[in-house]
């Protein structure tokens, strides 16, 4: 049974860079077949779909947020990593790593980590 | 504020049914499936429905989805209190070329 951890500074200061690992157990991210993604969840509101990556290194991004969004895979881990850039208090949220349903990026996330939660402050 | 249009709250007794809409436009639940996620209190978004009304093994048949045009819907039926979570709708949106999801039903079980 695949399972997905988030890793990572809960605090983090304006301006600086967010940085969070999810490591993946139960399966392997080189077997292809899902892509894997970071989801946001600002307090008491929605969620927020940040971006994608394949175990090739493939990214595909939010266009609200892709100037300042690096997704990475160490498949010698089984992680993958999000970087966001210039971070600001309305970057402060939950942040979940997921896997997709299937192959077809149009089938959204099956399996979620249990979330992290990032604030960012001075 | 979501691209996918959700009433931010709803209720019902236990036993009863009830029934969470959504709403998109043609770039997205127009012309693309539709799944449903539960969040129960302080954990992950479960995945209840995809492709617009199968199961994921496990999720009792007690919940269903539908589809039509530019909305859907969710359908809980034997309601319980077990069932009381936040229920959010996603789907692709050709625009963004991405997921987007609604702002979330708060659902209370009176």
């Amino acid at each position: 049974q695949v399972q997905l951890q988030e890793s990572g500074p809960g605090l983090v200061k304006p301006s600086q860079t967010l940085s969070l690992t999810c490591t993946v157990s139960g399966g392997s991210i080189s077997s292809g077949g899902y892509y894997w993604g970071w989801i946001r969840q600002h307090p008491g509101k929605g969620l927020e779909w940040i971006g994608y990556i394949y175990y090739t290194g493939s990214t595909y991004y939010n266009p609200s947020l892709k100037s300042r969004v690096t997704m990475s895979v160490d498949t010698s881990k089984n992680q993958f990593s999000l970087k966001l850039s210039s971070v600001t208090a309305a970057d402060t949220a939950i942040y979940y790593c997921a896997r997709t349903l299937t192959y077809n990026l149009r089938d959204p996330f099956d399996i979620w980590g249990q979330g992290t939660m990032v604030t960012v402050s001075s | 504020q979501s691209v996918l249009t959700q009433s931010p709250s709803a209720s019902g007794t236990p036993g009863q049914r009830v029934t969470i809409s959504c709403s998109g436009s043609s770039s997205n639940i127009g012309s693309n499936y539709v799944y449903w996620y539960q969040q129960l209190p302080g954990t992950a978004p479960k995945l209840l429905i995809y492709r617009n009304n199968q199961r994921p093994s496990g999720v009792p048949d007690r919940f269903s989805g539908s589809k039509s045009g530019r909305s859907a819907s969710l359908a809980i039926s034997g309601l319980r209190s077990q069932d009381e979570a936040d229920y959010y709708c996603a789907t692709w949106d050709d625009s963004l070329s991405g997921p987007v999801f609604g702002g979330g039903t708060k659902l209370t079980v009176l």
